[in-house]
């Protein structure tokens, strides 16, 4: 398998432009979660799905920030409109249904200016 | 709610050496997981350990070990003949055994990290 596939590797945009980041899970996992890492709150859980439906979005930071799944092999994480405060890595992980194992992505730096 | 503890946020090791990196963390469960996640400079989380809470007998994998003091709620990572590969940020997770129900807290939870530096 070829792990949790991320794209863009990098984005730099302009502030106000709309951001949007895409994953797809390793196959066969039922779970999906979105992180973001900065040096200052360093891994934040930004929302997970599972079997597609979103369970908990509690760490989406604002109404910018929004997250879909419309299938088990796709995910997409969208900033409209992006502000500098969003610049981070932005991880994607995918676990088992009966597993606790989180398969990291490798992760989009986002850098908006 | 959980919390997860990583108090010393850089360390150093001289390669060839061992190296033990401290976790403890803040739960009322009784059943859960905990992980050592590694980040190199790469940026890609690359899980290092993983520890059953019931299973009293320490995981191991090659180099790596753990100290699982459950009763402590401590879980620390040791590294021997440290390699210059294992140069990254090394981070302490949680996460409940409850499972994939819903209004349970399965989430995982990570601590800050601590940057580990190998000296040739």
């Amino acid at each position: 398998d070829a792990g949790v596939i991320q794209s863009p590797r990098h984005e730099v945009t302009e502030m106000g432009q709309e951001v949007t980041l895409r994953c797809k899970p390793i196959s066969g996992h039922d779970y999906l979660f979105w992180y973001r890492q900065t040096m200052m709150r360093g891994l934040e859980l930004l929302i997970y799905f599972n079997n597609n439906v979103p369970i908990d979005d509690s760490g989406m930071p604002e109404d910018r920030f929004s997250a879909k799944m419309p299938n088990a092999s796709f995910s997409t994480l969208k900033i409209q409109p992006s502000e500098p405060r969003d610049s981070a890595v932005y991880f994607c992980a995918s676990s088992l249904k009966n597993a606790d194992t989180q398969y990291f992505g490798p992760g989009t730096r986002l850098t908006v200016l | 709610a959980q919390t997860v503890t990583q108090s010393q946020p850089e360390m150093s090791v001289q390669e060839a050496e061992t190296v033990t990196l401290s976790c403890t963390y803040d739960t009322s469960e009784s059943d859960y997981y905990l992980f050592w996640y590694k980040q190199p400079p790469s940026r890609q989380m690359i899980l290092v350990i993983r520890q059953e809470a019931y299973k009293q007998q320490n995981a191991t994998e090659n180099r790596f070990s753990v100290n699982f003091q459950k009763a402590a709620k401590s879980f620390s990572l040791k590294i021997s003949d440290s390699q210059l590969g294992d140069a990254a940020m090394y981070f302490c997770a949680y996460r409940s055994e409850l499972g994939p129900l819903r209004n349970r807290d399965d989430k995982i939870i990570f601590g800050k990290g601590t940057r580990l530096h190998i000296l040739p």
